[in-house]
């Protein structure tokens, strides 16, 4: 069946320190990637999305490139602020599109000013 | 605001007792999608709607169930609750079927079991 697997947190940084979360997935046939976030209190909101191979998903000043050949999807981003800290779930779709994400277990980011 | 609305916010309940939560969906979203988010087992598909009818199941115990309504609102019935039950609920809709279509979550509701 398809899985994700996400880095263990909690990822502690410093403000304006460059971020990497890796998320690798196994899945069948062409799936979907996409991060969601998740601020305290709030539930998830869409951070970006890759559709197919060497797609690059970005948005916020995050990004992720849809590997294929490393079933990678790891989140960047070049200078985080203290108002990143949150949960971040990476997740997939089969590639019929027709079932419920499959979501990773979460990395809490705290960053410190 | 993801414009999901999930009611009630918190729920305190016993062993053995039944709860309702409640989810209106985005204005427009046929899908309808729960799920609960506890410490331990992370973030676990529970099952999906789409206008009206049962689309997909995941990890979703028997002792709970669920219906989507004709005007596109969903309950989640919980029912005989156990101490591990305790977690955070989500609804997200969406405004096709499919996992590709973006999910829209609402807020949760935290369900403790005393």
């Amino acid at each position: 069946g398809n899985s994700v697997t996400q880095m263990e947190g909690p990822v502690t940084l410093s403000e304006e320190a460059f971020l990497t979360i890796n998320c690798t997935y196994t899945a069948t046939g062409y799936p979907s990637l996409f991060w969601y976030v998740q601020y305290p209190g709030e539930g998830l909101q869409l951070l970006l999305k890759a559709t197919k191979a060497d797609d690059k998903g970005s948005n916020k000043g995050f990004e992720a490139t849809y590997r294929k050949e490393t079933t990678s999807f790891h989140l960047e981003k070049g200078s985080v602020q203290v108002s990143d800290s949150a949960v971040y779930f990476c997740a997939l779709s089969e590639d019929t599109g027709r079932r419920a994400l499959t979501f990773g277990s979460g990395t809490r980011l705290q960053v410190q000013p | 605001d993801s414009g999901v609305t999930q009611t009630p916010k918190h729920l305190i309940t016993a062993t053995g007792q039944r709860v309702t939560l409640r989810c209106s969906p985005r204005s427009g979203d046929l899908s309808v999608y729960w799920y609960q988010q506890s410490l331990d087992q992370g973030l676990q598909f529970l099952i999906q709607y789409y206008n009206g009818e049962e689309r997909a199941k995941g990890n979703i115990l028997e002792r709970f169930s669920a219906q989507q309504f004709p005007d596109l609102h969903s309950e989640l019935n919980l029912s005989s609750l156990e101490l591990g039950d305790s977690a955070l609920y989500f609804c997200a809709s969406s405004a096709l079927q499919g996992g590709n279509s973006p999910l829209h979550f609402g807020n949760g509701t935290r369900l403790t079991v005393t």
